[in-house]
């Protein structure tokens, strides 16, 4: 079935530092991506999104890609915040009747002063 | 709009007992989910329902009945609850297709003693 692999953490940076998690996928079609955030005692709140190949969602400075031909949708942000601290959750949405979002098991940011 | 909403915040119960968690959506939407959030395994579908009067299996389904009430409100029981479901757990709703944004309430955090 799908799946999505995201990279473990917890990462820890700090502020001003560049921001890479990797996250790739297996899936039959061709799934819808996304990236949610969760920040400490909160639900998750959708960050960005991407509906095809090469498209490239964006907010709050995070970007990610759709890329195809390597199955990943990496998040990148180019200064990193201490209020980023959160735990990132990369999903795809299956595209069978249920529609359901497939998630990877977290990385958790923390941002340094 | 208050969007995704849950009850309770937080629960307590006794090996055995019964409850049920309570979810509405004030944004229209056909598609409602229940996902369950346990450390380093990401978020996993329990049940779903895909519009009114429909509901379906997730992935982890055994121990928990669920009801479509009506388009806004989806429940969640546990008939008699184990330690292992003690958990944080997740109501999402979206208006119904692959790259539409599930939007998540603030969630339910339930211990099992």
């Amino acid at each position: 079935g799908d799946s999505v692999t995201q990279m473990e953490g917890p990462v820890t940076l700090s502020e001003e530092a560049f921001l890479t998690i990797n996250c790739t996928y297996t899936a039959t079609g061709y799934p819808s991506l996304f990236w949610y955030v969760q920040y400490p005692g909160e639900g998750l709140q959708l960050l960005l999104k991407a509906t095809k190949a090469d498209d490239k969602g964006s907010n709050k400075g995070f970007e990610a890609t759709y890329r195809k031909e390597t199955t990943s949708f990496h998040l990148e942000k180019g200064s990193v915040q201490v209020s980023d601290s959160a735990v990132y959750f990369c999903a795809l949405s299956d595209q069978g009747g249920s529609e359901k979002l497939v998630f990877g098991k977290g990385t958790k940011l923390t941002v340094n002063p | 709009n208050a969007g995704v909403t849950q009850t309770p915040k937080f629960q307590v119960l006794k090996t055995g007992q019964s409850m049920t968690l309570q979810c509405a959506q004030d944004m229209n939407h056909n598609s409602m989910y229940w996902y369950r959030q346990d450390p380093g395994m990401g978020l996993r579908l329990i049940y779903y329902s895909a519009s009114e009067g429909t509901t379906d299996k997730g992935e982890v389904p055994n121990g928990y009945n669920v009801s479509r009430l009506n388009k806004r409100e989806f429940s969640l029981r546990l008939e008699s609850a184990a330690p292992s479901q003690t958990s944080v757990y997740f109501c999402a709703s979206k208006l119904g297709t692959p790259i539409e944004t599930q939007y998540f309430g603030p969630g339910t955090r339930l211990l099992v003693l």
